[in-house]
């Protein structure tokens, strides 16, 4: 398996244009979490989905992302309007929850700069 | 509420010497426990994780971690050290009954010097 591919690895936008960043799991997982990485905050968990459903996505910081999983080898995560605030690195990691040696899988995440 | 701790922002090491990167967390119950690792540009990759039994665990490029359920900690360890282990590591736990919601430490930027 090719493991968990993001995409893109990079993407450069101007402020209040939108952004989507995509991603498939490895195919098997029923579990996709979205994670944004910066230096002030760390590591912060966004959304993830059970199956294709939004279970919690308590932490998503505004109005202005929003995640989808239309089926269980695709989702995206897109910031409308963007802004330079938003500008981090997002992971996606998918896990297939039951597994008796489970664990989770990143991807190489997508490395968002918003001017 | 329920955390987790690397106390150590940075750690240097000299190669060939032992490391230890701390980690101690603040969960109810008996919590799954892992450390992930981060190289430049790069996703996160798993290490090791602790789900029951032996209290060491060892795990991928020689690292191993000592489960320490009265001082609540997880230290992640190796005897020695090489300067490809530059790297940022992450403890992180899942409380029990959490739907596999970790809890993730700030991390801990780890300096191997030759």
């Amino acid at each position: 398996d090719a493991g968990v591919i993001q995409s893109p690895r990079h993407e450069v936008t101007e402020m209040g244009q939108e952004v989507t960043l995509r991603c498939k799991p490895i195919s098997g997982h029923n579990s996709l979490f979205w994670y944004r990485q910066t230096m002030m905050r760390g590591l912060e968990l966004l959304i993830y989905f059970n199956n294709n459903v939004p279970i919690d996505d308590s932490g998503m910081p505004e109005d202005r992302f929003s995640a989808k999983m239309p089926n269980a080898s695709f989702s995206t995560l897109k910031i409308q309007p963007s802004e330079p605030r938003d500008s981090a690195v997002y992971f996606c990691a998918s896990i297939h929850k039951g597994k008796a040696n489970e664990k989770l899988f990143f991807g190489s995440g997508t490395q968002l700069s918003v001017l | 509420a329920q955390s987790v701790a690397q106390p150590e922002d940075q750690v240097n090491v000299a190669e060939g010497n032992p490391l230890t990167v701390k980690c101690t967390y603040s969960v109810s119950g008996n919590p799954y426990l892992f450390w992930y690792v981060q190289y430049p540009n790069r996703g996160l990759q798993f290490l090791l994780k602790y789900i029951t039994g032996d209290n060491l665990v060892k795990g991928s490029y020689g690292f191993e971690a000592e489960f320490n359920k009265s001082q609540t900690s997880f230290h992640l360890k190796k005897p020695s050290a090489l300067v490809s282990d530059s790297a940022l590591y992450f403890c992180a736990v899942i409380p029990p009954d959490s739907n596999y919601q970790l809890i993730w430490g700030a991390g801990t930027k780890l300096i191997i010097k030759p």
